[in-house]
């Protein structure tokens, strides 16, 4: 299994600024994905950050926006730019052990709030 | 791309009677693993059930579903809902070509004494 932690665990900021989420791994893994979660929805998937490489991001998402950086197997963070009241939400890194195994373990979640 | 359907958006039991949570997928892939996550108020999501294998019956902490190819469908279901069950259910698919998880809506599940 895989322990991911993730800090801070909530933070309200002002529209336009920019804040940081960063997600720690208790062991080696090959990708972490970034989830976002509106109220009581669906967890949708941000993007993909293998070690190494770009980020690959899905539809509605933009390394502009939300640029995430992966520098070693244990660390990602994740920025919002430009943070605005639509950005409100949780935001769960999450990832699979070494082994490549089905199971996803997600971390605890940061609740963003823009006001 | 692949999909996945909880056509339930809320669903409120009492308690002792039996729990279905529907669960569809469609996906071009002919090998899909099925998933269901249970999300706890507070907590991180965590696997509760997976599935491969057609019409295999799967089962975990008094939770089962079964994968049936036929029908896309790996619905979860429990004989007797308890109090402690309420939560968030989400049913998530992996097709053989990728690794990425795609989500379904969620069901949230609230049992009442």
């Amino acid at each position: 299994s895989v322990l991911l932690y993730q800090k801070p665990n909530r933070d309200i900021c002002q529209s336009g600024t920019s804040l940081k989420i960063q997600c720690v791994a208790d062991s080696q893994v090959v990708s972490m994905f970034w989830y976002q979660q509106f109220q009581e929805q669906s967890l949708m998937l941000m993007a993909t950050a293998n070690e190494g490489s770009e980020a690959t991001y899905e539809s509605g998402f933009t390394k502009d926006k939300f640029p995430i950086s992966r520098p070693n197997l244990t660390f990602s963070t994740l920025t919002v730019n430009n943070a605005r009241p639509g950005d409100s939400s949780i935001y769960f890194c999450s990832s699979r052990d070494r082994l490549g195994g089905y199971e996803q373990y997600f971390g605890p979640g940061t609740r963003l709030t823009v006001l | 791309g692949d999909s996945v359907t909880q056509k339930e958006g809320l669903v409120t039991l009492t308690e002792g009677l039996p729990v279905m949570l529907n669960c569809t997928y469609q996906t071009i892939y002919s090998n899909a693993f099925l998933f269901w996550y249970v999300h706890y108020l507070n907590e991180s999501p965590r696997l509760l059930l997976k599935s491969s294998t057609d019409n295999k019956r799967t089962e975990h902490q008094g939770f089962h579903a079964t994968l049936h190819k036929s029908s896309s469908s790996f619905h979860l279901q429990k004989s007797s809902a308890q109090l402690s069950d309420s939560a968030l259910y989400y049913c998530a698919l992996r097709n053989n070509a990728g690794a990425k998880l795609t989500f379904g809506g969620g069901t949230r599940l609230t049992v009442r004494p």
